[in-house]
């Protein structure tokens, strides 16, 4: 079974310019949940999507936005980048059921750099 | 809310040496405790997890982690350590119930040397 792929993987951006990620799970997983990973912060929770509605959100400004297709795969949005926002974005995906004894399994991330 | 405390930021071993990774938490409502691994530009993989049961788990290369209520602590180790087994390592809760979010420790980086 393919794990939980994101595309790209590398991105370069400049401030004020928006950025969209992607993130498709792992085939029968319906909960994608996204993640910002930065050296100073670590690693903080984002959102969270199950059957194309956003069930958790994370303390995270509105710049950040996301959405889940029927499919289960997911994007995330950031608008007006700022120079903070340089970050590893993980995406994790489970099955969703509703028992927090799901593991979420972690795609490789997309690292967004800000100039 | 819940916290987690990984209190060694980088722990540098031995190959073959044993090795604790410490982490603690603090929680107001029961939890599930993870222990995550990170290999240089990668994403995490789970290493074991404590649902309930047995207060000790093992993955299947060898690391260990036991759950301790009282002390609030769910410490990785592994006897004998590899050079491969240099990585970043993370200990993460989420609540028995709500919504299911990860909430991360901050890592400890294993550093084994020949």
């Amino acid at each position: 079974k393919a794990g939980v792929t994101q595309t790209p993987r590398y991105l370069i951006k400049t401030r004020g310019q928006q950025v969209t990620l992607s993130c498709s799970p792992i085939s029968g997983h319906r909960s994608v949940s996204w993640y910002q990973q930065t050296p100073g912060q670590g690693l903080q929770f984002l959102f969270e999507y199950f059957s194309e509605t956003q069930r958790n959100k994370g303390n995270f400004p509105g710049r950040f936005s996301g959405r889940q297709f029927s499919n289960s795969r997911s994007e995330m949005n950031v608008s007006t980048l700022e120079l903070g926002d340089s970050a590893l974005y993980l995406c994790a995906s489970s099955l969703g059921g509703g028992a927090n004894t799901d593991t979420q399994y972690f795609g490789p991330g997309t690292r967004l750099t800000v100039l | 809310a819940q916290s987690v405390t990984q209190l060694d930021s980088q722990v540098p071993v031995f190959e073959e040496a044993p090795v604790e990774l410490r982490c603690n938490y603090s929680s107001s409502v029961s939890v599930y405790l993870f222990w995550y691994v990170q290999y240089p530009n990668q994403g995490l993989q789970l290493l074991l997890k404590y649902l309930s049961g047995s207060t000790l788990v093992e993955s299947i290369n060898g690391f260990e982690a036991e759950f301790n209520k009282s002390q609030t602590s769910f410490h990785l180790r592994k006897p004998s350590v590899h050079i491969s087994d240099t990585a970043e390592y993370f200990c993460a809760v989420t609540r028995f119930s709500g919504f299911q979010k990860l909430v991360f420790g901050t890592g400890t980086r294993l550093l084994v040397s020949p």
